[in-house]
């Protein structure tokens, strides 16, 4: 059974970084896109971006072009999503998902992300 | 803002049939895309309920159809359960946006 494992809670100041990871297991990791997602507290879900695992490529959501960085280390199956100069309104569960057709087969366990002072 | 539209709330005796509409444009369902469901218990991930419009993934019960027309989209649950009380969201792709990853307003359902 295909798994996507991610990182936990993160408390965060405004204005600080936050790295989360999504471990793979159970299937080719570089055979599939990995996504990241968000929701905010009572809110509905909202796309972030890409990256193609195999080159490394990436897309972004133009809302979040220039705050977040979207790498891989295909060494250990792990994607990983970087999202600076945080503000409260970045409170959220972030998620992890595999792409496959234009939809998402699979999903991580989500992280949490609280910024707050 | 979501791109897609979904009734904010549906509601069910158990065994009843319930259905959820999702309502898009001619740059998303309308240009072909498909359309695919999710549902999200309390406090979990979202799950893959229908994709291509109306495929079930394996372990999905039957109870659970989907359907597409035009611009529009509709899950239906039959013989519903009390395990089905969750949100559902349907998701599609639209090339016109920077974000084409779309999903719906989401929509609650309630089993009484």
């Amino acid at each position: 059974q295909v798994q996507l494992v991610q990182s936990g809670a993160e408390v965060k100041r405004p204005g600080a970084s936050v790295k989360v990871s999504c471990k793979a297991s159970r299937y080719t990791f570089t055979g599939y896109y990995i996504h990241w997602l968000r929701q905010a507290p009572g809110q509905g879900l909202e796309w972030m971006g890409w990256i193609n695992t195999n080159s490394g490529g990436t897309n972004y959501a133009q809302k979040f072009q220039g705050r977040v960085t979207m790498t891989r280390d295909t060494s250990i199956s792990t994607a990983y999503m970087e999202l600076s100069r945080l503000t409260s309104d970045d409170t959220a569960v972030y998620y992890c998902a595999r792409e496959d057709q234009l939809r998402f087969d699979h999903w991580g366990q989500g992280t949490l992300v609280t910024v707050s002072s | 803002q979501s791109v897609l539209t979904q009734p904010p709330s549906v509601s069910g005796a158990p065994g009843q049939r319930v259905t959820i509409s999702c309502t898009g444009s001619s740059s998303n369902i309308g240009a072909d895309y498909d359309v695919h469901w999710y549902q999200q218990l309390p406090g979990t991930a979202p799950k893959l309920l229908i994709y291509a419009n109306i495929n079930r993934p394996s372990g999905v019960p039957d109870r659970f159809s989907g359907s597409k027309s035009g611009t529009s989209a509709s899950l239906a649950i039959t013989g519903l359960q009390a395990e089905d009380e969750a949100d559902y969201y349907c998701q599609s792709y639209d090339s016109s946006l920077s974000a084409p990853y779309v999903f719906g307003t989401g929509t609650k359902v309630t089993v009484l």
